[in-house]
Order: C-alpha cells, then sequence, then structure tokens
C-alpha cells in the first residue's frame, strides 16, 4: 500500500499571502496525483488531478507541481473562500487508492 | 451535468443492518467506477471500495474488506453501501464518487456526492 504524507497539518495564512501545502508518497507514482479541497459541512471537490492539471471552473490561482514521491499544491494568493482542508490522493497503485492525512489551511 | 445523490442520513442501532444509495445522472452509468469513501467524525478520507456498474466488478480496502457490500443496479443507475451488523465505530459520513479512469483504470474521484451521515449509537 502507498501512504501518503501531508505537511504542514494546520497552515496559518493570511488573506492576500501565498499557501505553500506538500504531499509526499512512500514510493514514486509518477504524476498520478489529485489534489482535492473540502469546506466544512461539505463533499470534496476535486482541484488538481495529473498533479498539475487544473480541474474544470478551478481559479488559476491554484497550481500544481511534483513527480515521483514530492510534490506542491500552491495558493497564489488566498481569498478568503480558500480556507479550507485540502487532501491529496494517489491513483499508481491500487487497491487501494490512498489519500493523505489532509493540511487544514486556516486565517492567520 | 454530472451529478451523484446521496440517500438521507441515517440514526441506527449497534447490531442493525442498513443501506445507503447513491443515484448517478448525467452520464454512462456503467461506464465509470464508482467509490465509497469514509470520513469519520473530524477525520480524513479513506477510501472502502469500488464498483463498476457495467459488470459489478468491485474491489475493496483491505480495511473494509468483509466488513461492507458495495452494489450496483443498473436500472435505477443505483450504488449501495451495505451493512449487516452496525457498530458505533460506523458512525461517519459516507461519500460516494465517481471515479475518472483510463481504460478501465481508475483514477481521480469527480464528482462527489453530498454525503450520507450515518450515525450508530445506543
Amino acid at each position: 500500500e502507498i501512504v501518503m504524507t501531508q505537511s504542514p497539518a494546520t497552515l496559518s495564512v493570511s488573506p492576500g499571502e501565498r499557501a505553500t501545502l506538500s504531499c509526499r508518497a512512500s514510493q514514486s507514482i509518477s504524476d498520478n496525483l489529485a489534489w482535492y479541497q473540502q469546506k466544512p459541512g461539505q463533499a470534496p471537490r476535486l482541484l488538481i488531478h495529473s498533479a498539475s492539471t487544473r480541474a474544470t471552473g478551478v481559479p488559476v490561482r491554484f497550481s500544481g507541481s511534483g513527480s515521483g514521491t514530492e510534490f506542491t499544491l500552491t495558493i497564489s494568493s488566498l481569498q478568503s473562500e480558500d480556507f479550507a482542508v485540502y487532501y491529496c490522493q494517489q491513483y499508481s497503485s491500487w487497491p487501494p487508492l490512498t489519500f493523505g492525512g489532509g493540511t487544514k489551511v486556516d486565517i492567520k | 451535468d454530472v451529478q451523484l445523490v446521496q440517500s438521507g442520513a441515517e440514526v441506527k442501532r449497534p447490531g442493525e443492518s442498513l443501506r445507503i444509495s447513491c443515484t448517478a445522472s448525467g452520464y454512462r452509468f456503467t461506464s465509470n467506477w464508482i467509490g465509497w469513501v469514509r470520513q469519520m467524525p473530524g477525520k480524513g478520507l479513506q477510501w472502502m471500495g469500488i464498483i463498476y456498474p457495467g459488470d459489478s466488478e468491485t474491489r475493496y480496502s483491505p480495511s473494509f474488506e468483509g466488513q461492507v457490500t458495495i452494489s450496483a443496479d443498473k436500472s435505477t443507475s443505483t450504488v449501495y453501501l451495505q451493512w449487516s451488523r452496525l457498530k458505533a465505530s460506523d458512525t461517519a459520513t459516507y461519500y460516494c464518487a465517481r471515479l475518472v479512469d483510463n481504460w478501465g483504470v481508475p483514477y481521480w474521484f469527480d464528482p462527489w456526492g453530498q454525503g450520507t451521515l450515518v450515525i450508530v449509537s445506543s
């Protein structure tokens, strides 16, 4: 089973600042990585797939990078609606499809 | 638009059985995997298993194998998640989600259902 580790667990950022979230895989997953955003009381929403491809309707301030075992989600200028929990998910090897533990982005 | 609509919240006693549903619309139901994901209160996402409605092939996470049953009904474009004997530790929100795939290999989840809260308490 591929283990996904996200860091930090919580990231405190001021509106307008840049946020950088990390996701590490226990073995190489090429670019087989997705990112999701989950707001309180809502279902997760796909943001990024294939490590760096934005899903339909996702603002350009969200960008993904990385390959192999190290991945980054960057939010270039945080808006109020971006404060949420973010999860990464690998689909390189299954079953199981595995998620990271999540990073909560809250207001500094 | 592709849409997944889940059944409503449930409150059950330990030992009871339960089946929750996820009804798909807006695409060919038999052509994509659909998966179930558990989120325990205040916790992260756990992949439970997936089903391919076209032939009902089902795969489970080792953590959930034997604990739940996933099934599909092509006539109503509905996928089910079923428990025969609930435990208090099954208390969680359960999400269904369609999987985008490539030649039948499941990739990422999109879109997601709204979630079904299941509370198991004596």
